[in-house]
Formats: C-alpha cells, structure tokens, sequence
C-alpha cells in the first residue's frame, strides 16, 4: 500500500531558529513529491521535486528529495511567527493518479 | 491565478439529509479532488475525476457520490449524511499530473 509518513507531527520553535521537517514515501511509480503550507484555508503551493539532490529555494524556505533513500525535507531558517502552519507533503503516483498526503507537520513558531 | 471555489464556508446539517458540496474551477483542468481531512488523519482522497463524467474511488469513497457534468464543475454528495462525515472537504484541481494540486478554500461540514 502506497504510504507517506511526515515528522514530527508538530514542533514548536522561537522565532529565528532553523527547522527541517522530513517526509518519507513508499509508493508506486513515484513520479512528484509536493510540499504545501496550510494555514487557516487552503494550503498554498511551496515546492514540486522530481529529480534527486537539486535543490528548490524560496527565500528561507528550500527543499530537496532523495529518490534512493525515498525521502525529502523542508528547510525553514530564521523562522517568523507567520510561519506557523501545517506543512503537508505530498507524492503524485503515475500508476493510480493519485496524490498521497501525509498527515502533516504542525509546526508553531513562538515570538 | 487559478482560483478554486468552494460554495461554502461552513455547513451544519442533520444526520439523514442529502448533502451536496459543491467546487468549481476556472482554469480549464482536466483533473479534480475531493479530499476530506481530519486531524492525525491528514488528507484522504475520496473521489477524483480526470474529464467530464468519469470519476474514480479515492481511497474513502463510501458513503460518498460525485457528479462532474461540466468540465469546470465536481460536486461531492452525501446521499444520507452521518456524524462519522463531519470533517473539512477539500477540492482540488490541476491540469495534469505533472503539476500542483491547486486547492479550494474548504467546506467545513458539522453532521448533527
């Protein structure tokens, strides 16, 4: 059975530290690996990895995907208080079509 | 900007009744998502569609319908709602599945 696992379920940090949330994936046909930020509403887009050790980079945020080891982590530094948010993640399997989350990360960043 | 649009907020309603969740997406997708989400749960797929009038079982489908008869339209119903399906619905769309899934804002069901 298809399965992504994120850890931890939830952090909480001050202001400034640095964070790194990890996801693991045992699926089928792996084609994407997707990270989103869900704060009140919708969760909004960060990054879609396909390919291993390139890094993705937004600001402070960056991503990168390990296909042999089948995992990825999201980086955070210099953490704000707007970043408090569940981060989801995501793979996209080719053979079911399917997106597959996993139960996310809570992550609470303090003043 | 893609928008996705989900014609409710927030809905209360009783054990019994039909219950119909609706989403429509303005940028031409092919693909769309009900999702619901509960806590320690994350996202579970309940239906998908990939073009008009054809839909296949996520994951949780029972219990569940949909209905895509326009391309920018996929509605969720609940054909006898139960207090087991209160939850947040989540609808999404996207052109292929080499792109993000781009989300509605959510419909947060409270079954009585």
């Amino acid at each position: 059975e298809d399965k992504v696992v994120q850890s931890p379920l939830s952090l909480v940090v001050h202001e400034g530290d640095t964070v790194t949330l990890n996801c693991s994936y045992e699926v089928t046909n792996f084609r994407s690996l997707l990270w989103y930020k869900q704060e009140k509403k919708a969760p909004t887009f960060l990054f879609m990895l396909t390919s291993s050790g390139i890094e993705k980079k937004s600001g402070r945020l960056s991503s990168i995907l390990d296909k042999k080891e089948l995992f990825s982590i999201l980086n955070i530094t210099a953490t704000q208080t707007g970043d408090s948010a569940i981060y989801l993640c995501a793979v996209f399997t080719s053979g079911t079509y399917k997106y597959i989350f996993g139960t996310g990360t809570r992550l609470k960043v303090l003043a | 900007d893609v928008k996705v649009t989900q014609s409710s907020r927030y809905l209360v309603k009783r054990t019994g009744e039909k219950v119909f969740l609706e989403c429509v997406q303005d940028m031409d997708h092919e693909n769309m998502f009900w999702y619901r989400q509960d806590p320690g749960l994350g996202l579970r797929l309940i239906y998908f569609s990939y073009d008009v009038k054809m839909k296949e079982k996520g994951d949780i489908p029972e219990g569940y319908s949909v209905s895509r008869e326009k391309k920018e339209r996929f509605s969720l119903i609940l054909e006898s709602a139960s207090t087991n399906q209160t939850s947040m619905y989540l609808c999404a769309s996207t052109p292929s599945g080499t792109s993000p899934l781009h989300f509605g804002n959510g419909t947060r069901l409270t079954v009585t």
